[in-house]
């Protein structure tokens, strides 16, 4: 069974940086899957982040573009969400999900199919 | 941006009713590449539905999706007590990967 597990700080200050990794188990993270990034502000519904793949190719919102940097270690089978210049708008459960690719005679998109059970990050002073 | 619209925003159901619900984006999303995920509190969401028709290993028949260019439907036939959830549709051909806002299913 693929598992994702969410680290790292559960309360930022404002102005200050979020960061948090995602450590895949059970699935290699080489592959033709790309690896996400959802948010889910408190009651409201998904914001989808980002994503990368193992070459370090990355995809972001363009409403996030310029405070986000998705990274991965391929050593460690984990990869990092880094966002800056944090504010109240940012607190939210963070997931890490990964977007499955089926590569075949014909390659075909899945969606996310595997989500970590998500992280609460409050950002407050 | 690819805006992805959900109606109802609630489906007040009985169980064994069936219930219907509407995923309309904003322009054509390419190849069909919807999917629905089923989400119940405090857990992450559950894929059901992928390329719009396609269900996911393990996701019960009851659960079938349909639809093609701006219009799809996720049907849940035979409404169980579990079914109680929000279900998203999302859209993940175009960059940046949409959700909807989500329709709550209740089971009365």
């Amino acid at each position: 069974q693929v598992q994702l597990q969410e680290s790292g700080p559960g309360l930022v200050k404002p102005s200050e940086t979020l960061s948090l990794n995602c450590l895949v188990s059970n699935a290699s993270i080489i592959g033709p899957d790309w690896w996400t990034w959802v948010r889910q502000s408190p009651g409201k519904g998904l914001e989808w982040i980002g994503e990368i793949y193992h070459t370090g190719t990355t995809n972001y919102n363009p409403s996030l573009n310029s405070r986000l940097t998705i990274s991965v270690d391929k050593s460690k089978s984990h990869f990092s969400l880094r966002l800056t210049s944090v504010s109240a708008a940012d607190t939210a459960v963070y997931y890490c999900a990964r977007r499955r690719i089926r590569v075949g005679h014909a390659t075909l998109l899945l969606g996310l199919d595997y989500w970590g059970q998500g992280a609460l990050v409050t950002v407050s002073s | 941006d690819i805006v992805l619209t959900q109606s109802p925003g609630t489906l007040s159901l009985s169980p064994g009713e069936r219930g219907t619900l509407s995923c309309r984006a904003s322009q054509s999303v390419t190849s069909n590449y919807i999917a629905w995920y089923q989400q119940k509190g405090g857990q992450p969401p559950r894929l059901l539905i992928y390329a719009a028709s396609s269900r996911a290993t393990g996701i019960s028949d009851r659960f079938s999706g349909s639809g093609s260019g701006t219009d799809f439907t996720l049907t849940i036939s035979r409404l169980e007590p579990e079914d109680s959830a929000v279900y998203f549709c999302q859209q993940y051909h175009t960059s940046p990967f949409t959700f909807g806002p989500g329709t709550k299913v209740d089971l009365k």
